[in-house]
C-alpha cells in the first residue's frame, strides 16, 4: 500500500538553530499539505501545495518558516531559527484530484527544541 | 478560531460498549467530514468520511451520523475493543482539495 514518507522521524535541536523536514507524498498525488500538531491538539495547516505552487500559506510564520516543492513531487519544510514554541509534530499529507478530498498522512516528524 | 468543536475531550468505555464522539461546525461551505484515528507517535489514519448528501455511513463497527440542519456529526464505534484505544479527530473541509479543519481530539480508552 502506498504511503506518505517523512524524515527524520525525530529531531532534537537547540533554540536558534536551523532544522529541515522532508516529505515524499504518495506517487501521483498532486496536492501536498504540511500540518503542525501541538501535543494534545488537532493538526493545523501550515502550507498547501498544488503541484509546485503554493495554494495556501496564510498560517505559515514566514519570518522563520519556509517550504518548497520544486519539482512538484517531494517537499521540504524549513525552520530558521527554531524557537522553543516550535516543538510539535510536523505532519505531511497528500491527496490526488482523482481521490477527491481524502488526505493521507505520513508518520510525522517529532521536533523538540531545547 | 476553532472551526470544528469536538466533545468529549476524553472517553472511557468498557469492552463491547458503544463509543460516541460528537462534533459541530459553523461553516456551511464545508462539504466533507472525515474522522481520523491516531495512535501515540503516529500520523492520523483516515477511518471513515461522509458528505452532507447522506445522513449516515457505516463501515464495519464504525458509523458516522450527520445532521446537516444542526451542523453536527458524530462517530459511533460499536462493540468497542481495547485495540480501539486511540485519539480520534473529526475534521471538515470545503470542496475539492481544501485543507482540513480539525477538532481538538478525543482520547478514547477501552477497558478490558
Amino acid at each position: 500500500e502506498a504511503e506518505v514518507a517523512q524524515s527524520p522521524r525525530y529531531k532534537i535541536t537547540e533554540k536558534s538553530q536551523a532544522v529541515a523536514f522532508w516529505c515524499d507524498p504518495i506517487s501521483g498525488h498532486a496536492t501536498l499539505y504540511w500540518y503542525r500538531q501541538i501535543l494534545g491538539q488537532g493538526p493545523e495547516l501550515l502550507v498547501q501545495f498544488q503541484d509546485e505552487s503554493v495554494v495556501d500559506d496564510s498560517q505559515l510564520p514566514k519570518d522563520r518558516f519556509s517550504a518548497e516543492r520544486l519539482k512538484g513531487v517531494d517537499s521540504t519544510l524549513k525552520i530558521q531559527p527554531a524557537e522553543l514554541g516550535d516543538s510539535a509534530m510536523y505532519l505531511c499529507a497528500s491527496s490526488s484530484p482523482a481521490g477527491g478530498t481524502e488526505q493521507y498522512f505520513g508518520p510525522g516528524t517529532r521536533l523538540t527544541v531545547t | 478560531q476553532q472551526q470544528v468543536k469536538q466533545s468529549p475531550q476524553s472517553l472511557i468505555v468498557q469492552k463491547g460498549g458503544i463509543s460516541i464522539i460528537n462534533c459541530a461546525y459553523e461553516n456551511t461551505a464545508f462539504d466533507y467530514f472525515p474522522w481520523y484515528q491516531q495512535f501515540p507517535g503516529k500520523g492520523p489514519a483516515l477511518l471513515i468520511a461522509i458528505r452532507p448528501d447522506v445522513s449516515e455511513k457505516k463501515e464495519g463497527r464504525f458509523t458516522i451520523s450527520f445532521n446537516k440542519s444542526a451542523k453536527q456529526f458524530s462517530l459511533h464505534i460499536m462493540d468497542s475493543q481495547p485495540g480501539d484505544s486511540a485519539t480520534y479527530f473529526c475534521a471538515a473541509s470545503k470542496p475539492s482539495g481544501y485543507a482540513l479543519n480539525f477538532g481538538k481530539g478525543t482520547s478514547l480508552l477501552v477497558t478490558p
